[in-house]
């Protein structure tokens, strides 16, 4: 099991708002800042979000993050087929020296 | 255009032996942090280790038991992985990941990954 801890999956319909939560602990989430990655099938996965809250520079506004003590949330708003895809939260872990993940959460638009 | 490509992925029996490479361009590949990071079938992702721009800093997974080696070759611009002793649960698409941050040199814990290769998949059957 990962040491950061995502809902497998989320759904929703076309112009809907879906969170997606991330929950670690005081070595990692706890004192680091997260960052979540897409990853669409059979292409590299991709930074949507750094520190916590920041979006790269073409990422659309529709996504953005937040944290609050050892848990962070990825919200997508205005959901759009296209961000159907697998997220991912990481994290430096201050006790393991390393980086981990979280499981992942498949996003489905209905 | 930053980029980063791996290659050596391939079939390999259990108890065998691989190196993977990534080539890295578009940057000054010798100061960054990279990174090794593993998809098995049907599994998320998840870290493998990491090396800083001169080597002086290498982190593995506890999960790897001393198996694998990382190492890279600031002059040829190539990352590596030695993976010995090979098991069919180390089958995965093998990523490599360059740590950015808001500053160059800055400590892993305020960094991200970008940009991710395109995988090499590394399968470990009889």
């Amino acid at each position: 099991q990962s040491v950061l801890t995502q809902p497998p999956s989320a759904s929703g319909t076309p112009g809907q708002r879906v969170t997606i939560s991330c929950s670690g602990g005081s070595p990692n989430i706890g004192i680091n800042p997260v960052n979540w990655y897409q990853h669409l099938p059979g292409a590299a996965p991709k930074v949507l979000i750094y520190s916590d809250n920041q979006r790269p520079s073409g990422v659309p506004d529709r996504f953005s993050g937040s944290k609050s003590g050892t848990s962070a949330s990825l919200a997508i708003s205005g959901l759009q087929s296209e961000d159907e895809a697998d997220y991912y939260c990481a994290v430096w872990d201050d006790g393991l020296n390393g980086w981990v993940f979280g499981g992942g959460t498949k996003v489905t638009v209905l | 255009e930053v980029q980063l490509v791996e290659s050596g992925g391939g079939l390999v029996k259990p108890g065998g032996s691989l190196r993977l490479s990534c080539a890295g361009s578009g940057f000054t590949f010798s100061s960054y942090t990279l990174n090794w990071v593993r998809q098995a079938p049907g599994k998320g992702l998840e870290w493998v280790s990491s090396i800083s721009s001169t080597s002086d800093y290498i982190y593995y997974s506890d999960s790897l038991k001393g198996r694998f080696t990382i190492s890279r070759d600031n002059a040829e611009n190539s990352l590596y992985l030695q993976m010995n002793s090979l098991t069919a649960d180390d089958t995965a698409v093998y990523y490599c990941a360059r740590e950015d941050c808001f500053v160059r040199g800055c400590s892993s814990h305020l960094a991200w990954f970008d940009p991710w290769g395109q995988g090499t998949l590394v399968t470990v059957s009889s």
